[in-house]
């Protein structure tokens, strides 16, 4: 079946502009989380969704960062005014809400370049 | 809070040598640990994951990993390096901390012929 998929792969933009990025889980997962990758570091936890409870935002850097989720399906990520310091790969990921034990699968990200 | 560290962040075998991948962590409550692979370019891919019914885990391409709790370790092991085993690994553990998972900074493996 198909795996968590995320658009665009690739996107360069101006410093001050507005980005938004896209992810599709795997179907039937209701967990849906977001992560933030700096060059030659680890994954930084931004946000996690799950069914129609309130989001974990508890790892959202700033106010210029937002996400949305449309029910158990696609999720956005946007982030406002871009900084250089955003440049980064967003990894989404998604698993079954049948405890942490369920392995969260990965997509391929999305490389973001800030000018 | 929960945290994990990953001794080294970049490891170097020889094509044929032992992989040892050290990852520690700290978990208030026991601990689901989880080691993933990243290939250039790519996304993460699961190499295996504890969840406390066998402290001795097996993964895909030959890994596997122990669980110590007394040493809260969680290090990764291949008896055998391969060429295609030049990637990023990343330990992560869940449990304590909502339902997100807590990355080690990585450790880069490079394999020489």
């Amino acid at each position: 079946g198909a795996g968590v998929s995320q658009s665009p792969s690739n996107k360069v933009t101006e410093k001050g502009k507005d980005v938004e990025l896209r992810c599709d889980p795997i179907s039937g997962h209701t967990a849906l989380y977001w992560y933030r990758q700096r060059l030659g570091q680890g994954l930084e936890f931004l946000i996690y969704f799950q069914g129609n409870s309130a989001p974990d935002k508890s790892g959202l850097p700033s106010d210029r960062f937002s996400a949305e989720r449309t029910g158990e399906s696609v999720s956005t990520l946007t982030i406002q005014r871009t900084q250089q310091e955003d440049s980064a790969v967003y990894l989404c990921a998604s698993r079954f809400d049948r405890g942490l034990q369920e392995t969260q699968y990965f997509g391929p990200g999305t490389r973001l370049l800030v000018l | 809070a929960q945290s994990v560290t990953q001794l080294g962040s970049h490891v170097s075998v020889s094509e044929g040598a032992l992989v040892l991948l050290r990852c520690n962590y700290s978990s208030s409550v026991p601990p689901y640990l989880f080691w993933y692979v990243q290939y250039p370019n790519q996304g993460l891919q699961l190499l295996l994951k504890y969840t406390s019914a066998a402290t001795l885990v097996k993964g895909i391409n030959g890994f596997e990993a122990e669980f110590k709790k007394s040493e809260t370790s969680f290090h990764l092991t291949k008896p055998s390096a391969h060429m295609s085993d030049a990637a990023e690994y990343f330990c992560a553990v869940s449990g304590s901390a909502g339902n997100k998972l807590t990355f080690g900074g990585g450790t880069r493996v490079l394999v020489k012929p």
